[in-house]
């Protein structure tokens, strides 16, 4: 099946660091990616919709700036999360689409736990 | 916009035993696809069920299966014989034709108690 592999896994840091987060769709190619956020216990919240090529789409609410998205290639996106504070520790969750499969689920990647100092 | 209402947030069954999980959404599209993730301890998101609107046969996989209910747009999850590992929580998620992204109800919290 489709895998998403999300990298790191873990990442415990000081604050004001800048953090990246990659995705890669492995054995597909995904022109959209998701880019989540979720707290304990809680639902996933969309955060931005990276698009191969071209800027990606954040949701209300979400700092541009805050959060860099880029998607490079069809198979990779990266997440960057600039200037990190404690307000932003947080699970981060890529998820993907097989190309041209609009029906199909999305797959996810195993996700970032992300812990500012 | 499309809503997921999950009314539950939190359940528990005995092992072996069968639970119900409840689903609603709110749309004006008539084709759509519905799923239900599970997201265990280890917070890995796994497809467990989907459901194309225009079929009117339920999902079924294995313990898994769906009660879809089209016009009252419901959509809930039946375990059958559940088994420990089946603690997790559950999301019920809405797919547009046109918006391209999921839109996730807000997640019941299963305990599967021996």
């Amino acid at each position: 099946g489709a895998v998403v592999s999300q990298h790191p896994s873990r990442v415990i840091c000081k604050s004001g660091t800048s953090v990246k987060i990659e995705c890669r769709s492995l054995d597909f190619q995904a022109t959209t990616m998701f880019w989540y956020r979720q707290f304990p216990k809680q639902s996933l919240m969309l955060m931005a919709t990276s698009n191969e090529g071209s800027k990606a789409t954040y949701e209300q609410g979400v700092e541009k700036d805050k959060f860099l998205i880029n998607h490079a290639s069809l198979t990779l996106s990266t997440l960057t999360v600039t200037s990190a504070h404690p307000e932003d520790s947080s699970f981060y969750i890529c998820s993907a689409r097989d190309r041209g499969t609009h029906n199909q689920p999305q797959h996810f990647g195993d996700g970032t736990r992300l812990s500012i100092l | 916009a499309q809503t997921v209402t999950q009314s539950q947030p939190e359940m528990s069954v005995q092992e072996a035993e069968t639970v119900t999980l409840s689903c609603t959404y709110d749309t004006s599209e008539n084709n759509y696809y519905l799923f239900w993730y599970k997201q265990p301890p280890s917070r890995q998101m796994i497809l467990v069920i989907r459901q194309e609107a225009y079929k009117q046969q339920n999902a079924t996989e294995n313990r898994f299966s769906v009660n879809f209910q089209k016009a009252a747009k419901s959509f809930s999850l039946k375990i059958s014989d559940s088994q420990l590992g089946d603690t997790a929580m559950y999301f019920c998620a809405f797919l547009g034709t046109n918006a391209g992204k999921s839109t996730f109800g807000d997640g019941t919290t299963l305990t599967v108690k021996p």
